[in-house]
């Protein structure tokens, strides 16, 4: 069954750096895009960031763009998410999500997510 | 970037009444609309996808319709286990956007 295990949140000062891991499993991970959302506290969730099987045309929400960067390890089923010049505004649960099956740009499984606390 | 607005943001219902859920797109988006449920403390669970299809798993009563802009999630007859909040999603084009929510509480 298909599973991913989010991990490496965790409380960071403002302007520090971080790298979100999610550790694939049960399905071909080198063939299927791959996602982060976050959610702030009592928020609604918000897309952050897509990378293709291969690793090629990733996109950013514009919030992230220039701090945040997406990659994965096909040989590891690994996503990351590397976050620098953290900013209160980032702190989350960050969600990596597998790309739909059946259709484009949905999620159709999700770690169960990793919080990141941004603190002055 | 498209903006998604759901209404209502909360409504109360009671076990076997008939919960109706809007979401209207800032532009047209197709059918490239999907709606999640969530759980207090839990990850989003995909339950319809392309507007009107059901996830693989996903109990019969809940079904999704719409197209273009104005898009609908119905739960036939609500069940305790249903009490969640719901989200959609465009799926058109990045950024990816979600509504705002819509909380489904115990009346």
């Amino acid at each position: 069954q298909v599973q991913l295990v989010d991990s490496g949140g965790g409380v960071v000062q403002t302007g520090g750096s971080l790298r979100l891991s999610c550790a694939a499993s049960g399905f071909t991970f080198s063939s299927c895009g791959m996602h982060w959302v976050r959610q702030a506290p009592g928020k609604g969730l918000e897309w952050v960031a897509f990378i293709r099987y291969d690793g090629g045309n990733n996109y950013y929400a514009d919030s992230v763009k220039g701090r945040f960067t997406i990659s994965r390890d096909n040989s590891k089923n690994t996503l990351y998410l590397q976050m620098n010049t953290l900013r209160a505004d980032d702190t989350a649960v960050y969600y990596c999500a597998k790309e739909g099956g059946v259709a484009a740009h949905i999620f159709d499984f999700w770690g169960q997510g990793t919080l990141v606390t941004v603190s002055s | 970037d498209i903006q998604m607005t759901q209404s209502p943001s909360s409504v109360s219902a009671s076990v076997g009444d008939r919960v109706t859920i809007t979401c209207r797109a800032s532009q047209g988006i197709s059918s490239w609309l999907a709606w999640y449920q969530q759980k207090p403390g839990k990850a989003p669970k995909l339950l319809i996808y392309t507007a009107s299809s059901l996830q693989s798993g996903v109990p019969s009563r809940f079904s999704g319709s719409g197209s273009g802009t104005d898009f609908t999630l119905t739960i036939s007859s609500l069940q305790p286990e249903d009490f969640a909040t719901y989200y959609c999603q465009q799926a058109n084009s990045f950024p990816f956007t979600f509504g705002g929510g819509t909380k489904v509480e115990i009346k």
